[in-house]
């Protein structure tokens, strides 16, 4: 039982590239979400998906895409990365539908370095 | 809207000292509160919720939290801190939110350093 798992650890890219960063969970989780953690600015959601087929904006969209694929798998995808994305991922997933009392469980984080 | 506060960006205390790291919120209903902890380049670790029922929640690892609707706090509390304890601890509430959402709101962390 991997819990969440996200790939790349760590990724650089220059400024205009394009990358996915890859979500699973193998806890048959409804809800999955991705998150940005920046130094003094705690974790703002970027985008999340009460369950399979849909997807919902977050605090911080702008910039991202995503896709849930199926139940297991949720991807973020960086169209033109730019400096201001630079920062640590982390996809998340709970059970129920975006319900009020689940805890998240977080993947282990993607380092991204946007120059 | 909703919104969660960690007044204290560090706590330093001493190991065998009991510890607090400080949480408020603002939501507008009834407020789902959560405490998480962070170690060095990992993900966050779910420590423990108030849901509903008693105001004292015990989690992992010795942990407690005291929710006090009064004063819209949910301070989570160790009798005696390990330097193992040393992390970034993270408050987040979950409130329903016009049109039915339930974004979960996380604080900005509490550095936490237990001395031996």
């Amino acid at each position: 039982n991997a819990g969440v798992t996200q790939t790349p650890k760590f990724q650089v890219l220059k400024t205009g590239q394009s990358m996915t960063l890859q979500c699973a969970q193998d806890m048959n989780h409804n809800s999955m979400y991705w998150y940005r953690q920046d130094p003094g600015m705690g974790l703002r959601l970027i985008y999340y998906s009460a369950s399979e087929g849909t997807t919902d904006k977050g605090e911080v969209p702008n910039g991202y895409n995503v896709s849930r694929l199926n139940k297991r798998e949720f991807s973020l995808r960086l169209e033109s990365a730019a400096p201001s994305q630079t920062s640590v991922y982390f996809c998340a997933s709970s059970e129920g539908s975006i319900a009020l009392y689940y805890e998240q469980y977080f993947g282990p984080g993607t380092r991204l370095t946007v120059t | 809207a909703q919104s969660v506060a960690q007044p204290e960006d560090q706590v330093n205390v001493a190991e065998g000292n009991p510890l607090t790291v400080k949480c408020t919120y603002s939501v507008s209903g009834n407020p789902y509160l959560f405490w998480y902890v962070q170690y060095p380049n990992r993900g966050l670790q779910f420590l423990l919720k108030y849901i509903t029922g008693d105001n004292l929640v015990k989690g992992s690892y010795g942990f407690e939290a005291e929710f006090n609707k009064s004063q819209t706090s949910f301070h989570l509390k160790k009798p005696s801190a390990l330097v193992s304890d040393s992390a970034l601890y993270f408050c987040a509430v979950r409130a329903r939110l016009s049109g039915g959402s339930y974004i979960p709101t996380f604080g900005r962390g509490t550095s936490l350093i237990v001395h031996p």
